[in-house]
């Protein structure tokens, strides 16, 4: 099947710094991603909706400012978390959408962020 | 909305058992339906993906089952083992296609040697 890579796949950073998660389509392109976070003892929540040469859509709730999301190219989305604090500590996950099956969605192995 | 809900929260149970996980979704126009497995604080592997044509994947230990009319998947695992202890989480894709996948909470599997 198709492969999403996603790095790092954990990171520790300091208060007030920026941490950049990139999400690849290795053998496909993605015209859609999507982005995941994952609160402790919750299910992955969809963060925001990323395209390929557009602005992201984020769900309700979400700080686009804080969680900047860049789809530049049709293999390539990257998530920044801008000014992290402690309580953005978190798994993120992506999932990619294309390639020659619209019926599923594949993913990425996640990063485990965690601000100190 | 698409909501999915999976049971047990939690499993705790000695080595050897055979024992089921469930999943329930509330949209049954569904493409597929996909079981992963998450170790504490890692990522997600993906362990089954069921097609909605299909009723069962095999993998080694692991079966899943999908029941689309009653919106529900099982996960099935045999002769569990302690390496068998993690998250277990049912993912089910937007009924539009690849769009947004919605996540169970997960079942916390612990075997006990």
């Amino acid at each position: 099947g198709a492969v999403v890579s996603q790095h790092p796949s954990w990171v520790i950073c300091k208060s007030g710094t920026s941490v950049k998660i990139e999400c690849r389509s290795l053998d496909f392109q993605a015209t859609t991603m999507f982005w995941y976070r994952q609160f402790p003892k919750q299910s992955l929540m969809l963060m925001a909706t990323s395209n390929e040469g557009s602005k992201a859509t984020y769900e309700q709730g979400v700080e686009k400012d804080k969680f900047l999301i860049n789809h530049a190219s049709l293999t390539l989305s990257t998530l920044t978390v801008t000014s992290a604090h402690p309580e953005d500590s978190s798994f993120y996950i992506c999932t990619a959408a294309g390639g020659q099956s619209n019926t599923e969605a594949f993913f990425g192995q996640g990063t485990r962020l965690t601000v100190v | 909305k698409q909501e999915v809900t999976q049971i047990p929260a939690a499993l705790s149970v000695p080595e050897g058992e055979n024992l089921v996980l469930n999943c329930s979704f509330t949209d049954s126009a569904i493409y597929n339906l996909q079981w992963f497995r998450q170790d504490p604080g890692k990522g997600l592997t993906s362990l089954l993906l069921i097609q909605s044509s299909q009723r069962e994947q095999t993998s080694g230990r692991l079966n899943a089952s999908l029941d689309k009319s009653s919106g529900r998947s099982t996960l099935y695992i045999a002769a569990s083992q302690p390496g068998d202890s993690a998250t277990y989480l049912c993912a089910v894709p937007g009924s539009g296609g690849y769009q947004k996948v919605t996540f169970g909470i997960g079942t916390k599997l612990q075997v006990i040697p």
